[in-house]
């Protein structure tokens, strides 16, 4: 049963510290998504990967985030220093273009 | 970019009821999903519907493309159908944009 996994699924951090999501994609898609989820934004796109190449990160705060894909296996989303407005789930997804997107369990991180 | 409305934004149901959720998008698409959110906040796969129609059990999801919306139906709701459904459309070959999702609850 091929699913996207993601760690850790919680995270409480205090504000100024590095925090660091990892995603692994269902074998074979070649596009990754990173998404943020809260109450006042609703979901929001914050990247996304095509063949391990960045296509969009326009939603991503580009001061203190960062994604990157090491290999096609892993995904990972850096946030540094983070802040309390950063708390939310993020998920990452991933599909084919023009497909279904299947998403992860997401990381619920919580700035202090 | 492409604009998602869904409506209505809440809905409460006794249990067996049916119920239609409705998704707008403002430009032609190539891909179309509905996704329930479960109380946990998992996001689940419900279809894939960028035109059509197509039915898993209780559900049924109809996507008009040439009139822009699409439709989820759900009959003989349970508790279990109870969270947030999404619709997410797309018109640049991958990035989804998601509507601000129906809430449903269904009383037993």
């Amino acid at each position: 049963d091929a699913r996207v996994t993601q760690t850790p699924r919680h995270k409480v951090t205090e504000m100024g510290q590095e925090v660091t999501m990892r995603c692994q994609p269902i074998l074979g898609h070649n596009t990754v998504f990173w998404y943020r989820q809260t109450m006042m934004q609703g979901l929001e796109l914050l990247a996304y990967f095509r063949n391990r190449a960045p296509l969009d990160d326009s939603g991503m705060p580009k001061d203190r985030f960062s994604a990157e894909m090491p290999d096609a296996t892993l995904a990972t989303l850096k946030i540094q220093p983070s802040e309390p407005r950063d708390s939310a789930v993020y998920f990452c997804a991933s599909g084919l273009p023009y497909y279904e997107q299947y998403f992860g369990p997401g990381t619920r991180l919580t700035v202090t | 970019g492409i604009q998602v409305e869904q409506s209505p934004p809440d809905l409460i149901l006794q249990e067996g009821a049916n119920s239609t959720l409705r998704c707008n998008f403002s430009d032609s698409v190539n891909n179309l999903q509905w996704f329930h959110q479960n109380p946990w906040g998992q996001l689940i796969n419900l279809f894939y519907i960028p035109s059509g129609t197509k039915q898993n059990g209780r559900l049924s999801a109809t996507t008009v493309a040439t009139e822009r919306y699409s439709l989820l139906y759900i009959s003989s709701s349970q508790t279990t159908d109870s969270g947030v459904y999404f619709c997410a459309a797309d018109n640049q070959g991958g990035k989804l944009i998601f509507g601000q999702g129906t809430e449903l609850s269904v009383k037993p």
